[in-house]
């Protein structure tokens, strides 16, 4: 069956820095990508999506990779703030069935000033 | 438009009690979504709608738990009897189609606590 994972540990950083967070699935090839941002007592919101034919997308300090060869994205926010801590999800499309979207767990986000 | 609309936004019950989640999606979506988050199993989809109709529902934990969308503007998640397992936060989503190229949507949930 198809697994998405996310670092599970929390990322902790330092302002200014780039902040790299990963998503691998496993036992297939998602046609797409898509990245949200959940912020507590919030739902989430999405920020990007991804095609598998893009190698690379960027919205203004974000930048999304898809490596299908690795069965990996990387989600990459550079010059980080302390308003980017939040939790950040992936969501891709299921192995089988009807739903349009499965969601990682997330991983948890703290910037530090 | 004001989003998608969750109501209430918290609910305290007791076991046994029937208890009614309320949404309302973004004027002009076809697709409803319901999840349900904890943080054992992260967010889950329960049921999804299109056009009004339930196209999948495997998610549903089980006959307790059942999904009504009675028009383009309003759907319900109920559960009866509730138990104590059931504590979780619960979300509406919505997007403009169900493919798998829309975004959706999230209302702010609601956090469900059956004591």
């Amino acid at each position: 069956s198809q697994k998405i994972e996310q670092n599970s540990e929390a990322l902790n950083i330092q302002e200014g820095k780039t902040a790299t967070l990963t998503c691998n699935y496993t036992n297939y090839s998602p046609a797409y990508l898509q990245w949200y941002r959940q912020d507590p007592g919030r739902g989430p919101v999405f920020l990007l999506l991804i095609r598998e034919n893009e190698k690379e997308k960027r919205k203004e300090r974000l930048k999304v990779t898809f490596d299908t060869t690795l069965k990996q994205s990387l989600f990459h926010i550079t010059a980080s703030q302390p308003a980017d801590s939040a939790t950040y999800l992936c969501a891709l499309p299921p192995h089988s069935g009807n739903t349009p979207l499965v969601f990682g767990k997330g991983t948890r986000l703290s910037v530090i000033a | 438009d004001a989003g998608v609309i969750q109501s209430p936004r918290h609910e305290v019950t007791e076991m046994g009690q029937e208890v009614t989640l309320r949404c309302k999606p973004i004027s002009g979506h076809n697709s409803l979504f319901w999840y349900r988050q904890t943080m054992m199993r992260g967010l889950e989809l329960l049921i999804y709608f299109n056009n009004n109709v339930p196209i999948d529902d495997s998610g549903m934990p089980e006959d307790r738990f059942s999904a009504k969308m009675p028009n383009a503007s309003f759907s319900t998640l109920k559960i009866q009897p509730s138990e104590p397992r059931d504590s979780a936060v619960y979300f509406c989503a919505s997007s403009l189609e169900a493919g798998m190229l829309y975004e959706q949507y999230f209302g702010p949930g609601t956090r469900l606590t059956v004591t």
